[in-house]
């Protein structure tokens, strides 16, 4: 079984500070793992995924996460908020051949 | 660039309609799903289908069905819409790259309100 917790489901930043949004998985084998914006009225758009190739992968907008395989973790972080980032973001779980498996969300709001 | 589109961005509909959500890729991709997404509960897988005219039950498919006669097509359908069905459905689409990454591109999303 697969699964994923998202921990803060708002979480708010000042413009110009560092985004921490955190992702831990379940999984009994490796995963691969992905993070997906969506910004308002809009559907989700994928920003990064892991695919084992390198631990610290980077996504558009200049966010970026680490696998921690230690931690079982995915956390997505970005070091300088900035007003546009102000989205819903979730994290998703998935083996091979298995269906995607999504985190409830984080909304991440960004204070001028 | 990939494109997903659904027939409609808003929608109100009676209990005890039927409602047609239609859901078109243009990529040709093998794999396309329907979800619901409530707050607090993230997405939700209702069906998902990874070939024409096949289908597979997803988490919640209660009161739903779906149909694929086409490969960009994937239709969801709700047999007797109730007011627990309101809700935001996201189509998405995924090409089958050997059961590895298959990163799945979403539409924009209806938001059905059943009064």
């Amino acid at each position: 079984a697969q699964s994923v917790t998202q921990l803060g489901s708002h979480v708010s930043v000042s413009e110009g500070a560092l985004v921490l949004l955190r992702c831990n998985y379940s999984s009994s084998v490796p995963p691969y793992l992905f993070w997906y914006v969506q910004y308002p009225n809009q559907g989700l758009q994928l920003l990064l995924k892991y695919t084992s190739a390198a631990t610290l992968v980077k996504g558009i907008n200049g966010f970026e996460a680490e696998f921690k395989k230690s931690e079982t973790s995915f956390h997505l972080t970005k070091p300088s908020a900035h007003m546009s980032d102000a989205a819903e973001y979730f994290c998703a779980v998935k083996r091979a051949y298995q269906k995607v498996t999504f985190g409830t969300g984080t909304k991440l709001q960004v204070i001028p | 660039d990939v494109k997903v589109t659904q027939s409609s961005r808003y929608l109100v509909k009676r209990t005890g309609e039927k409602v047609f959500l239609e859901c078109v890729q243009d990529m040709d991709h093998e794999n396309m799903f329907w979800y619901r997404q409530d707050p607090g509960l993230g997405l939700r897988l209702i069906y998902f289908s990874y070939d024409v005219k096949m289908k597979e039950k997803g988490d919640i498919p209660e009161g739903y069905s779906v149909s694929r006669e086409k490969k960009e097509r994937f239709s969801l359908i709700l047999e007797s819409a109730s007011t627990n069905q309101t809700s935001m459905y996201l189509c998405a689409s995924s090409f089958t790259s050997g059961g590895s990454t298959d990163t799945q591109y979403f539409g924009p999303g209806t938001r059905l309100t059943v009064l």
